[in-house]
């Protein structure tokens, strides 16, 4: 069946790179996303990957996809305390024309000053 | 400004009661979605809706009820049925369901209380 998996915690000092991971089981997936969401609000879409892409690039944002491994990965250059929030990561299957995304369950990530 | 707007920003249901949580979006949408999102876990697909006047039920539909009579509006009922409703109300958008243009776009969330 469907599953995303990512690491529950994350902590980085202020200033280093942050890394969150993500595992997905479908290989039929065309889209991956990385939302994130602050403390009692909505998630923000940060940037998606379409499924024939290995990397995209977006300011301090950059997303890997190992298709081979099913394996997402975010990074967060320069990590500021603003980015201490939870970070979902998504998956979607245009190609069979459904609109359901798969949530993992959300790495909560700790900058520390 | 485009986007999607929920209200209220809390709400608070008694025993036996149906409560409605609300779901506007302007980006001119053909879908909308509403996840519930509980302490510690990922989101969960509620109802979800592909076109005016037509629904489907989600994951975790029991419980629930929802209409969508107008293209912009997207309204929750969770009913009495619901034992367990203390969570986090997301509803959410995408420009159509699946096909490619399904990046979903997400309202600010209600959360709702039991008294």
């Amino acid at each position: 069946g469907e599953d995303v998996e990512q690491s529950l915690f994350l902590s980085v000092r202020e200033g280093d790179s942050s890394v969150i991971n993500c595992t997905y089981t479908d290989s039929s997936s065309t889209y991956l996303y990385w939302y994130k969401q602050e403390p009692g609000a909505g998630l923000q879409l940060l940037t998606y990957i379409f499924s024939n892409m290995d990397m995209k690039q977006d300011q301090r944002l950059t997303v890997l996809l190992n298709k081979k491994d099913k394996h997402l990965s975010l990074r967060i250059a320069d990590t500021q305390t603003g980015d201490s929030a939870i970070y979902f990561c998504a998956e979607s299957h245009g190609s069979s024309n459904t609109g359901k995304l798969i949530f993992g369950q959300g790495t909560t990530l700790q900058v520390k000053p | 400004d485009g986007g999607i707007t929920q209200s209220p920003k809390y709400l608070f249901r008694k025993e036996g009661q149906n409560v409605t949580l609300s779901c506007e979006q302007n980006l001119n949408h053909d879908a909308m979605y509403w996840y519930r999102q509980d302490p510690g876990q990922g989101l969960r697909l509620i109802y979800y809706s592909q076109i005016v006047n037509d629904f489907q039920k989600g994951d975790i539909a029991e419980g629930y009820s929802v209409s969508r009579e107008k293209k912009e509006s997207f309204p929750l009922t969770v009913t009495s049925a619901q034992k367990n409703p203390t969570a986090f109300y997301l509803c959410a958008s995408s420009i159509s369901y699946g096909g490619g243009r399904e990046t979903q776009y997400f309202g600010p969330g209600t959360r709702l209380l039991v008294l």
